[in-house]
């Protein structure tokens, strides 16, 4: 099957410590895309980053990095130096070949960020 | 910046009502969708529409439907409200027919049927 798993449900930091997400993922493409979004309590799903297969190259947006391991079939994100701004679910996602056009998603990690 | 709009952030209806949400969105984008996100069971494809007047069937369409007459709108239907079709309804948009490229998604519409 192809899946995306977020073994963390819930993660709770203090300002200012960095978080890391997990994700692993399950695919039979041999080249494919894997992306991030977040939900902030308003609702709205934002998109954050889109990756694919053939680049494993970190990468970093001001406190945000992304760390993509073929090897471990694993697409992680870390932000740095957490706001409370920060919290939000966060979700990462795959659109399988044969999968309708839908992007799979994985359950989510809710993270909150106390001051 | 890609806008995604939908007619209502929140909606209470009652059991039996037909229900439309409404999605607009201003890039030009071919394809749009509908999801649902409930607790425990994340977010599952209801329809899929890759042009006007196309649509595909997703994970779970029975008891909805789906309108697309104009390229930037694309309506779902409820035709017969129930209970369980109480949810967040998300609605996204895709540039192109290329699975792989980015779905963006408007803010939600939490739904609620008495």
């Amino acid at each position: 099957a192809q899946k995306v798993t977020q073994a963390q449900t819930e993660i709770s930091v203090v300002e200012k410590e960095d978080v890391t997400l997990d994700c692993v993922y399950e695919t039979r493409d041999t080249t494919y895309y894997l992306f991030w979004y977040k939900q902030p309590p308003s609702g709205e799903l934002v998109f954050l980053i889109r990756r694919n297969s053939f680049d494993e190259q970190n990468e970093i947006s001001g406190r945000y990095s992304w760390n993509f391991q073929k090897s471990t079939s694993s697409f992680n994100f870390t932000i740095t130096a957490s706001q409370v701004v920060d919290s939000a679910v966060y979700f990462c996602a795959h659109p399988p070949k044969g999968g309708s056009e839908k992007l799979v998603f994985g359950k989510g990690t809710k993270l909150t960020v106390n001051p | 910046d890609v806008k995604v709009t939908q007619s209502s952030r929140y909606l209470v209806k009652r059991t039996g009502e037909k229900v439309f949400l409404e999605c607009v969105q201003d890039m030009d984008h071919e394809n749009m969708f509908w999801y649902r996100q409930d607790p425990g069971l994340g977010l599952r494809l209801i329809y899929f529409s890759y042009d006007v007047k196309m649509k595909e069937k997703g994970d779970i369409p029975e008891g909805y439907s789906v309108s697309r007459e104009k390229k930037e709108r694309f309506s779902l239907i409820l035709e017969s409200a129930s209970t369980n079709q109480t949810s967040m309804y998300l609605c996204a948009s895709r540039t192109s027919g290329a699975r792989t490229d980015t779905q963006y998604f408007g803010p939600g519409t939490r739904l609620t049927v008495l």
